[in-house]
């Protein structure tokens, strides 16, 4: 069973420019959030995306984007990047979208912003 | 809306020693409540959970009660090992939002042989 996996693992990257963040989701799972968690702090849900649409949305700002594959892999895209938005992005998926809690995350892809 | 507090580590212990790490959280409804650890160079993993009031949830020799009166879901082991080493989250989901997990701040545990 393979698990989650999120390229890049590292990357820099200066204000104002995008990023897109890329994940496989586990075997036989179907949604997919993603979180950002700050050095030091918990983890933060942005968003969630089932059946290729979004489900559920944290308190990020619009620039803020996602998407979802037939294959169940997601993207994150993040446009005019900030100070504020380097961090450890994680993807984590589940099957289904109801209240089991239990999702599969992924080592994170850390993105420092200059 | 909802929140979780957990106690700041780091919380430096020596083997076979007993670890509790508290949790408190806030929330409407009836969440379900879990433990999440994150071992050095590894990605987020459920270690346990409880989904109502009352229940325990157990694993790998840990153990939290989802305790309704208090608030509260302390995560306790009894005799902690090296291996016990990483960050713990405690975290809450509640009814109405799919699996949005709201999580604690992490508190690193070292074990010290």
């Amino acid at each position: 069973e393979t698990g989650v996996t999120q390229s890049p693992t590292h990357l820099i990257k200066t204000r104002g420019q995008q990023v897109t963040l890329r994940c496989s989701s586990q075997s036989g799972h179907n949604t997919v959030s993603w979180y950002q968690q700050a050095l030091g702090q918990g983890p933060q849900f942005i968003f969630q995306y089932y059946r290729e649409e979004e489900n559920g949305r944290g308190n990020f700002p619009p620039r803020f984007s996602g998407l979802q594959f037939p294959n169940y892999s997601s993207e994150l895209n993040v446009n005019a990047l900030e100070l504020d938005d380097s961090a450890l992005y994680l993807c984590a998926s589940s099957k289904g979208y109801t209240n089991t809690g239990e999702l599969f995350f992924g080592e994170g892809s850390r993105l420092t912003v200059l | 809306g909802n929140s979780v507090t957990q106690m700041e580590g780091p919380v430096t212990l020596s083997e076979e020693a007993f670890l509790t790490i508290n949790c408190t959280y806030t929330a409407t409804g009836y969440p379900s409540l879990f433990w999440y650890v994150q071992y050095p160079g590894e990605g987020l993993q459920l270690l346990l959970k409880a989904t109502k009031a009352d229940d325990k949830g157990s694993n790998k020799g840990f153990e939290a009660t989802y305790r309704k009166e208090t608030t509260s879901f302390h995560l306790e082991k009894g005799s902690v090992q090296v291996s016990d080493s990483a960050v713990y989250f405690c975290a809450l989901s509640d009814q109405t939002a799919g699996n949005k997990l709201t999580f604690g701040g992490g508190t690193r545990v070292l074990v010290k042989p």
